[in-house]
């Protein structure tokens, strides 16, 4: 089992619909969980980071963590074709003060007009 | 203004030659990294450094060295390049007293081994 998993995608919604992103990890102590997304070519840039269980809502995305399931999750509301990037889920697999990241593969996302 | 910024963009070079990849940042972290990402295979860690006389192997070292000149710089070594060395390469930062350990990263470098 990998240590952080991600469907691949391509994930297909249109324009002005709810993107909901996915993300499962191995261990059960990571205090730490974050969402990047990368434009083809381009570096990953950090939309949303997480630490409790529950939402967090910072504009059009809200994640969502549960601990207890070890999933986080990314919502995108009102999508947009710019939208269209990779999204990398990224976990700290140790306690938090490790300082280490492993990510997941990344989810395609496409938003249609 | 770019807070971390990394040197060259672009490189294609050949079997066996000795290549240097720079990365200099202004955003006054102390820990930086190094990662490389391929296509299905997602970021991996290289090598990492939370000071300048901290040095530490990622789980993908191996034919790579790394040399942090100063808190801003840290340098990506290939001794002799291989094919399979073919990637993105990507500079992160982070700050040390960060509790959650945010990693912010440069603008990549596309390097080719022929």
């Amino acid at each position: 089992q990998k240590e952080v998993e991600q469907n691949s995608g391509p994930l297909s919604v249109p324009e002005g619909a709810i993107a909901s992103l996915n993300c499962t990890y191995s261990d059960r102590v990571s205090q730490s969980f974050f969402w990047y997304r990368q434009y083809s070519g381009k570096s990953p840039e950090l939309i949303m980071s997480i630490y409790s269980n529950g939402d967090k809502e910072d504009g059009r995305f809200t994640a969502q963590l549960n601990k207890a399931s070890q999933y986080v999750s990314l919502l995108i509301r009102d999508s947009q074709p710019s939208d269209s990037a990779t999204y990398l889920c990224a976990v700290n697999i140790l306690p938090y003060n490790t300082d280490k990241l492993i990510f997941g593969t990344g989810t395609r996302l496409q938003v249609f007009p | 203004d770019a807070d971390v910024t990394q040197t060259p963009r672009n490189r294609i070079t050949k079997t066996g030659k000795r290549i240097m990849l720079e990365c200099s940042q202004t955003k006054g972290h102390d820990r930086m990294y190094w990662y490389r990402q391929d296509p299905g295979l997602g970021l991996r860690l290289i090598y990492y450094s939370f000071d300048v006389k901290d040095i530490n192997k990622g789980e993908i070292s191996d034919g790579y060295s790394v040399s942090r000149q100063a808190q801003a710089k840290f340098s990506l070594s290939l001794e002799s390049a291989i094919p399979n060395q073919t990637a993105l390469y990507f500079c992160a930062t982070s700050p040390s007293l960060a509790e959650y350990n945010e990693q912010f990263f440069g603008p990549g470098t596309r390097l080719t081994v022929l």
